[in-house]
């Protein structure tokens, strides 16, 4: 069975400081892993994801993610927030295009 | 593309009223699936298609609630009867079954009130 952790359910930081979301996952095979993100009343729009390809993903609005195998991590950062990354954040791993296992989500706070 | 389309955006019922969600996924995308997000418990996952079977319905909380695919363009989720607590913005997805590292497509969800 797979499962994902987001380990933090609410980041605060500062306008142009970085940003680091963390994601821990447990899958018996090599999955697929993604990050979404949710602004207020929206819907899910793809971040990025890894699909065993390279292990440092670059995704939209200047944001990336590194797949350790070794730590089971993929963390999501941006090296300087802006006022509209605001929002939720969700890890998703997947095997095989199915299964998509959703982590609980960390809203992302930017203060000004 | 038009993206995954979903109506209708809201929703405004009374309790034990019969409510009917729609999804049009994108076009060879041969997986469908339907969520339910709420502040309590987060993003669910109801059901799953795959080439218009249900495939996994686990998720879907009661007998009250139904879902079809009759075929690759559309799907339905049915409430009968509404309740308050299925207040609620439901979400369908798409993805095609090959190459199986794709990822889903959200629609924009409908947000369902039931008063």
């Amino acid at each position: 069975a797979q499962s994902v952790t987001q380990l933090d359910s609410h980041v605060s930081v500062s306008e142009g400081t970085p940003v680091l979301l963390r994601c821990n996952y447990s899958s018996s095979y090599s999955p697929s892993l993604f990050w979404y993100v949710q602004h207020p009343n929206k819907g899910l729009q793809l971040l990025l994801k890894y699909t065993s390809a390279a292990t440092l993903v670059k995704g939209i609005n200047g944001f990336e993610a590194e797949f350790k195998k070794s730590e089971t991590s993929f963390h999501l950062t941006k090296p300087s927030a802006h006022m509209s990354d605001a929002a939720e954040y969700f890890c998703v791993v997947s095997l095989y295009g199915q299964n998509f296992v959703f982590g609980p989500g960390t809203r992302l706070s930017v203060l000004p | 593309d038009a993206g995954v389309i979903q109506s209708p955006r809201h929703e405004v019922t009374e309790m034990g009223q019969e409510v009917t969600l729609r999804c049009k996924p994108i076009s060879g995308h041969n997986s469908l699936f339907w969520y339910r997000q709420t502040m309590m418990r987060g993003l669910e996952l109801l059901i799953y298609f795959n080439n218009n079977v249900p495939i996994d319905d686990s998720g879907m909380p009661e007998d009250r609630f139904s879902a079809k695919m009759p075929n690759a363009s559309f799907s339905t989720l049915k409430i009968q009867p509404s309740e308050p607590r299925d207040s609620a913005v439901y979400f369908c997805a798409s993805t095609p079954l090959w190459p199986a590292y794709n990822e889903q497509f959200f629609g924009p969800g409908t947000r369902l009130t039931v008063l």
